[in-house]
């Protein structure tokens, strides 16, 4: 079935560093993919999403693009924040339910 | 867009006691709604869904029950709670436009 393996946690950057959070995926065709991101003590929002390959979605300085031929969806941000401290989930559509990948936990250092 | 309301934010219950976590959504019609319990620095368990009013799908059997009197409700039950019980519960809705997922706040149970 399909599936969604994320880099295990945490990661602990400094502010202004560049952030790498890698996501593969399994599925059958060519499913919707997201990132998803929650803040402490909150449910999850959607932080970008890309619908087809080579889509690249992009939020709040964070992109992520959508590689059939590697099956992944990484996320990246150029210069993080302490803000930027969360739960980052990879995601794709699978038909009605969504398949979450295991979550990574971020702590960026002031 | 859609606004998921959860009630309530914190929970504190007893081994054995009954539970009821209440969802409702605001901003669409006939939304598949769904029960997600997070533990403590775990990923996410997806609890049950529902397509539709009295429609409902279990994920994983447990001690948990959910309804769906109404189009925009979705509640969670038990009869008797268990210590495994304690999480992070959250409700969530499909978006109509890319299968996005809404979430609501959250529900923190902790069962002592």
């Amino acid at each position: 079935g399909d599936s969604v393996t994320q880099m295990e946690g945490p990661v602990t950057l400094s502010e202004e560093a560049f952030l790498t959070i890698n996501c593969t995926y399994t599925a059958t065709g060519y499913p919707s993919l997201f990132w998803y991101v929650q803040y402490p003590g909150e449910g999850l929002q959607l932080l970008l999403k890309a619908t087809k390959a080579d889509d690249k979605g992009s939020n709040k300085g964070f992109e992520a693009t959508y590689r059939k031929e590697t099956t992944s969806f990484h996320l990246e941000k150029g210069s993080v924040q302490v803000s930027d401290s969360a739960v980052y989930f990879c995601a794709l559509d699978g038909g009605f339910k969504t398949i979450f990948g295991a979550g990574t936990r971020l702590f960026v250092k002031a | 867009s859609q606004t998921i309301h959860q009630w309530p934010a914190t929970l504190v219950q007893p081994v054995g006691s009954p539970l009821s976590l209440e969802c409702t959504v605001e901003g669409t019609s006939n939304p598949n709604l769904y029960w997600y319990r997070q533990a403590a620095g775990r990923g996410l368990q997806l609890l049950f869904y529902s397509v539709g009013i009295g429609q409902i799908s279990s994920e994983v059997p447990q001690n948990l029950s959910a309804s769906r009197p109404q189009d925009r409700q979705f509640i969670l039950s038990s009869k008797k709670l268990l210590l495994s019980d304690s999480g992070f519960y959250l409700c969530a809705s499909y978006g109509t436009s890319f299968n996005e997922q809404f979430f609501g706040p959250g529900t923190r149970l902790t069962v002592l």
